[in-house]
């Protein structure tokens, strides 16, 4: 069974203090790692994939990167607006047949207050 | 490009009535997945729709059901609701079935009396 765990559960910082969350996964398959941001009441918002282990991908203050085993959401100087839940998702081939679907299997996610 | 419409955004039912969740995919997109967030068990898979079929199916009751329509748009239904069906409905379309990226929608918020 695929299993996903995101740590810290909550995590506080100060404007400007860079730090970084991380996702530990198992699963049979691995066909992509998956980061979204979320904020109160709406769905979540796509920010990253990656597909294979050393792969590195930066948006703004955000850099995800991927091991065989894990994957880091490095914040950089986060600002008040980075504040959100950040999630974790695996995918991987799941059903039989020829059209095989990818359902995702997520974190309970890392939630981020950054103070001004 | 549009994203990910659902619709209604809000909805109070009490136990036992039966709800219809509606979902209309990013313009292009085939391929659609619900799922079910709550504080507890956080987003959990509900099924996926490709070519107006259920391609796969989670963990929950045969009181969840769905169907996906020629145009993609697709639609969840809960039958005999129960307290703990109070969740944030969500839904997400990709291009293909298996493909890559999700993007999801608001979510519909269900509150269950």
């Amino acid at each position: 069974e695929d299993q996903v765990t995101q740590s810290p559960e909550a995590l506080r910082l100060q404007e400007g203090e860079s730090s970084s969350l991380n996702c530990s996964y198992t699963v049979s398959g691995l066909r992509g790692l998956f980061w979204y941001r979320q904020d109160p009441g709406k769905g979540p918002e796509f920010l990253f994939t990656l597909y294979s282990a050393g792969e590195e991908k930066e948006k703004e203050r955000l850099k995800a990167t991927l091991t065989k085993k894990e994957s880091f959401l490095h914040i950089t100087a986060p600002k008040p607006e980075d504040s959100a839940t950040y999630l974790c998702a695996v995918q991987a081939p799941f059903g039989a047949g020829g059209l095989r679907g990818s359902r995702l299997t997520f974190g309970e996610g890392t939630q981020l207050t950054v103070n001004p | 490009k549009a994203g990910v419409t659902q619709t209604p955004r809000y909805l109070i039912k009490t136990r036992g009535q039966q709800v219809t969740l509606s979902c209309s995919p990013i313009s292009g997109h085939r391929s659609v997945s619900w799922y079910q967030q709550t504080p507890g068990q956080g987003l959990q898979f509900l099924f996926e729709y490709f070519s107006e079929t259920q391609r796969n199916k989670g963990n929950f009751p045969g009181r969840f059901s769905g169907r996906q329509f020629s145009n993609s748009r697709s639609e969840m239904n809960v039958s005999t609701l129960e307290l703990g069906d109070s969740a944030l409905y969500l839904c997400a379309s990709s291009l293909l079935l298996g493909t890559d990226t999700q993007y999801f929608g608001p979510g519909t918020r269900l509150t269950v009396l």
